[in-house]
């Protein structure tokens, strides 16, 4: 099994600033890797897919990287509505089975 | 408009079933595979279980295998978890959730969710 793990657990910046978020797979992963925004109350919504695809209405502030083991989200300026908590997640072709990270808590400085 | 809805969540005791629906609208649902996620209160997502378009494939997470069977019906729009055998750590957000196509055809991200409805297996 694929384990993601996310840093940091709690990310405290300010509006304007920029943030840089990782997620680490315990094994290659290709660029199989997508990151998720989850507010208060509310489903998750997909930003980026396949490590650096935007998803469909995706402000270009976001933005994804790497391969491999080695992934970073960021988001260049921060809109008060970006504090929320991220989480990666990454497939496997087949069988169709998903894992996700634990997530990054972004919250206002 | 495109949406999911779930329901049939509520409180439950261990041991027990529960049966939860997930209503879709504004899309070909016969012609996507779909999903279940949960959410533990205060914690990350958890994949559950996959099912192709027509039924005949099914995926379940191994802390489900056995106890939680996933279905639909087309012809009502409809995707189903049936839940037995439920333990407390069972209690989550249930979120039914359609997986992303795009150029190169199907991928196992998650494009559309419902807003999720809340299973809580406790005495």
């Amino acid at each position: 099994e694929i384990v993601l793990t996310q840093s940091p657990a709690t990310l405290s910046l300010s509006p304007g600033e920029r943030a840089t978020l990782s997620c680490r797979a315990s094994q290659s992963v290709s660029s199989y890797l997508a990151w998720y925004q989850q507010k208060p109350g509310q489903a998750p919504r997909l930003l980026i897919y396949d490590a650096s695809n935007r998803a469909t209405g995706i402000p270009a502030r976001f933005s994804g990287s790497g391969s491999g083991t080695d992934f970073t989200l960021t988001i260049s300026s921060l809109e008060p509505e970006d504090f929320a908590v991220y989480y990666c997640q990454q497939r496997s072709n087949w069988p169709p089975e998903v894992t996700f990270g634990q997530g990054t808590r972004l919250e206002i400085k | 408009e495109v949406q999911l809805v779930e329901s049939g969540g509520g409180l439950v005791q261990p041991g027990g079933s529960l049966r939860l629906s997930c209503a879709a609208s504004g899309f070909t649902f016969s012609s996507y595979w779909m999903s279940w996620v949960r959410q533990a209160p205060g914690k990350g997502l958890e994949w559950v279980a996959n099912i192709k378009q027509d039924g005949s494939e099914k995926y379940y997470v191994d802390s489900v295998k056995g106890r939680f069977t996933i279905s639909r019906d087309n012809a009502k729009n409809s995707l189903y978890l049936q839940m037995n055998s439920l333990r407390a750590e069972d209690t989550a957000v249930y979120y039914c959730a359609r997986p992303l196509i795009a150029a190169a055809g199907l991928y196992w991200y998650f494009d559309l969710w419902g807003r999720g409805t809340l299973v809580t297996v406790s005495s």
